[in-house]
């Protein structure tokens, strides 16, 4: 079993719909827990950064962590064309050299049409 | 504000042949993490590396693969006899500092590397 499962989707939903996008993981040492979203051969952009549960919201975007349920989403609101990209989610435990190592999710492909 | 550079883009090599793949952090982070993503698969750490020091390569393959982090100058992710097994692209990311400040990870634009 992989520490952290994202469905791969692909996920096609038309302009202005509400897109969410979801992780589940089985490390409960994992504590942090990040959004990048990655356009076609680039790198992987920080969307989102969240530290335990709770929700956290940034313009069109809002992150909720379930550390109870291990399980986070992303929510994407009045989605637009230019959100056409793989989002992954990943995650990091605390304490010494573990904050930097992220586990990452297979990643969602999103395209949203006009 | 130059990010994360990674150099080249693309990279052919053949089998047997050496492949080097190299990082320069954004300025003022003095750590680096290498990440490979698999066609159809998410990334998977790799190696972690502070200036002169290997943190945790936990992630590398025990043959062939060797990272650095020098005083001067940029990580560099090195493959010996590269297979067609290596076929990836190879992203390095940098954080700023230590403890939790770590996780906000800056990644490049990354390395395609083919094997053919």
């Amino acid at each position: 079993q992989k520490e952290v499962e994202q469905d791969p989707g692909p996920l096609s939903v038309p302009e202005g719909a509400i897109v969410s996008l979801n992780c589940t993981y089985s490390n409960s040492a994992f504590q942090y827990f990040m959004w990048y979203r990655q356009y076609s051969r680039k790198g992987p952009e920080l969307l989102m950064y969240t530290y335990s549960s709770g929700n956290k919201e940034d313009g069109r975007f809002t992150a909720q962590v379930d550390k109870s349920s291990k399980y986070i989403s992303l929510f994407i609101r009045d989605s637009q064309p230019s959100d056409s990209a793989t989002y992954l989610c990943a995650m990091s435990s605390a304490g010494g050299t573990s904050y930097g190592k992220l586990t990452f999710g297979q990643g969602t492909i999103l395209t949203v049409h006009p | 504000n130059a990010g994360v550079m990674q150099n080249p883009r693309h990279l052919v090599r053949r089998r047997g042949q050496e492949a080097r793949l190299r990082c320069s952090p954004m300025k003022g982070h003095s750590h680096v993490y290498w990440y490979r993503q698999l066609p159809e698969e998410g990334l998977k750490f790799m190696v972690y590396l502070q200036k002169e020091n290997i943190i945790d390569e936990s992630g590398m393959p025990k043959e062939r693969f060797s990272a650095e982090f020098p005083k001067e100058g940029p990580s560099i992710l090195r493959i010996q006899q590269v297979v067609r097994g290596d076929s990836a692209a190879y992203f390095c990311a940098s954080s700023p500092g230590e403890g939790p400040m770590n996780t906000e990870a800056f990644f490049g634009q990354g390395t395609r590397l083919t094997v053919v």
